[in-house]
């Protein structure tokens, strides 16, 4: 069964640093997106993404955030500079078509990123 | 604002049904009802989703109320492999959502021998 695969597992960064999540959506997918977890809280949603541009993004995902399809198969999430309270999970979602009209998303296992 | 309701947690045997309700009472006429589930930190699942009819699948099975004010998500023979956090979501994909999930607490779902 075909799979989101988010690389990598887990990453460590000094903060101030700048990270890059990289995620592989499902091959005929049309939909992106991604969602964080801090530790003990909800799945929360930061942006979704199609026709290369963002659909929807929510308050947490400011400037320091950006995403990109780089090319035709990895979708990728950029913190600029990195802080203290970036520390979580982040997963990458893909659906075929806008949830809502009978296409699920589907996850990644994440990316725990810890920020020192 | 949370659109569904779910109980904290609730516990269940190994080998009976696990029925998980979910309150949607604010519901509207094009959300759909999707469940997922988050075993420990891995990301979440999908398990099934409806408007207006009950679903089955290999997974489970979900059944919707007529007036659609809230629902139930079978798991037929819980195994302890879905010892899990179980999310229920209305979402409509539609108008200027672009089928963004909401997740809320969820209800922790622990299946015992």
């Amino acid at each position: 069964e075909p799979e989101v695969t988010q690389t990598p597992s887990h990453q460590v960064t000094q903060m101030g640093q700048e990270v890059i999540l990289r995620c592989v959506p499902i091959s005929n997918h049309l939909y992106f997106y991604w969602y964080r977890q801090i530790l003990g809280q909800k799945v929360e949603f930061l942006v979704s993404f199609y026709n290369n541009e963002i659909s929807e993004k929510s308050e947490i995902f400011d400037d320091q955030f950006s995403v990109e399809r780089p090319d035709g198969s990895n979708f990728t999430l950029k913190i600029r500079s990195t802080k203290l309270e970036d520390s979580a999970m982040y997963f990458c979602a893909s659906s075929s078509a806008r949830t809502g009209v009978n296409q699920p998303q589907h996850f990644g296992d994440g990316t725990r990123l810890s920020i020192l | 604002d949370a659109k569904t309701t779910q109980p904290t947690s609730m516990d269940c045997a190994e080998g009976r049904a696990a029925n998980l309700p979910c309150n949607h009472s604010t519901i509207s006429g094009n959300e759909y009802v999707y469940w997922y589930r988050q075993i420990h930190s891995q990301g979440p699942q999908y398990i099934i989703h409806g408007l207006k009819n009950n679903e089955t699948n290999e997974m489970a099975s979900l059944i919707i109320t007529e007036d659609r004010k809230s629902s139930t998500l079978i798991l037929p023979h819980a195994t302890l492999r879905d010892t899990a956090v179980y999310y229920c979501i209305v979402e409509s994909g539609g108008g200027t959502s672009y089928g963004k999930l909401t997740f809320g607490q969820g209800t922790i779902l622990t299946v015992h021998p």
